[in-house]
């Protein structure tokens, strides 16, 4: 049974830069898997924000991209998300997914998701 | 970017109700559509995946379906604990975008 666990700060000074972890488990990152972050702001929709393949090749939301990077850490068996000059507008619950192939290229296991706020 | 139009953004049905829940989008994106269920305080939940698919232990009331651009989420026997948020989600190409979601109450 694959788990995800996202990690990191849960408060972020506005123009600072937010930096979450994901940890898989029971599976590795190395699969044909890609692996996604998503966010959800307070009350709100869920708006997705990345992904990266094992081998760190990425798709990025337009609307992010000039502030987004998602890298992939093999070693550790995780992958990271970095959002630079945050606003408050990006408090958000965030979650880390894993994304099946094709077809199947929907997220089928989610971590618990991490609130993040971005106040001084 | 194709945009994900769903409807209703919510909905109040008696248990035992027949429950529709529509995602439009903008172009064609095949079968490339997944339908999540996000009870309050978790993450979402994958319930059905390709349009039609039904992910592995999610009950049989759940169904999926396609006409052109036009998919629907079906709850052929609405159940206490179905109350949730549910949202589409292309993923054809990026970006994976989602539908606004649709809330659903039990009467």
């Amino acid at each position: 049974q694959v788990q995800l666990q996202e990690s990191g700060p849960g408060l972020v000074k506005p123009s600072g830069t937010l930096s979450l972890t994901c940890a898989v488990s029971g599976g590795s990152i190395s699969s044909t898997n890609w692996w996604s972050w998503v966010r959800q702001p307070p009350g709100k929709g869920l708006e997705w924000i990345g992904e990266i393949s094992h081998s760190g090749i990425t798709d990025y939301n337009p609307s992010l991209k000039s502030r987004v990077t998602i890298s992939v850490d093999k070693s550790k068996n995780q992958f990271s998300l970095k959002l630079s000059s945050v606003t408050a507008a990006d408090t958000a619950v965030y979650y880390c997914a894993r994304v099946g192939l094709g077809l199947s290229a929907a997220s089928d296991y989610w971590g618990q998701g991490t609130l993040v706020t971005v106040s001084s | 970017d194709i945009q994900m139009t769903q409807s209703p953004s919510s909905l109040s049905a008696s248990v035992g109700d027949r429950v529709t829940i529509t995602c439009r989008a903008s172009q064609g994106i095949s079968n490339y559509l997944a339908w999540y269920q996000q009870k309050p305080g978790k993450a979402p939940k994958l319930l059905i995946y390709a349009a039609s698919t039904l992910q592995s232990g999610v009950p049989s009331r759940f169904s999926g379906s396609r006409s052109g651009t036009e998919f629907t989420l079906t709850i052929s026997s609405l159940q206490p604990e179905d109350v949730a948020t549910y949202y589409c989600q292309k993923y054809n190409i990026a970006p994976r975008s989602f539908g606004g979601g649709t809330n659903v109450e039990i009467k």
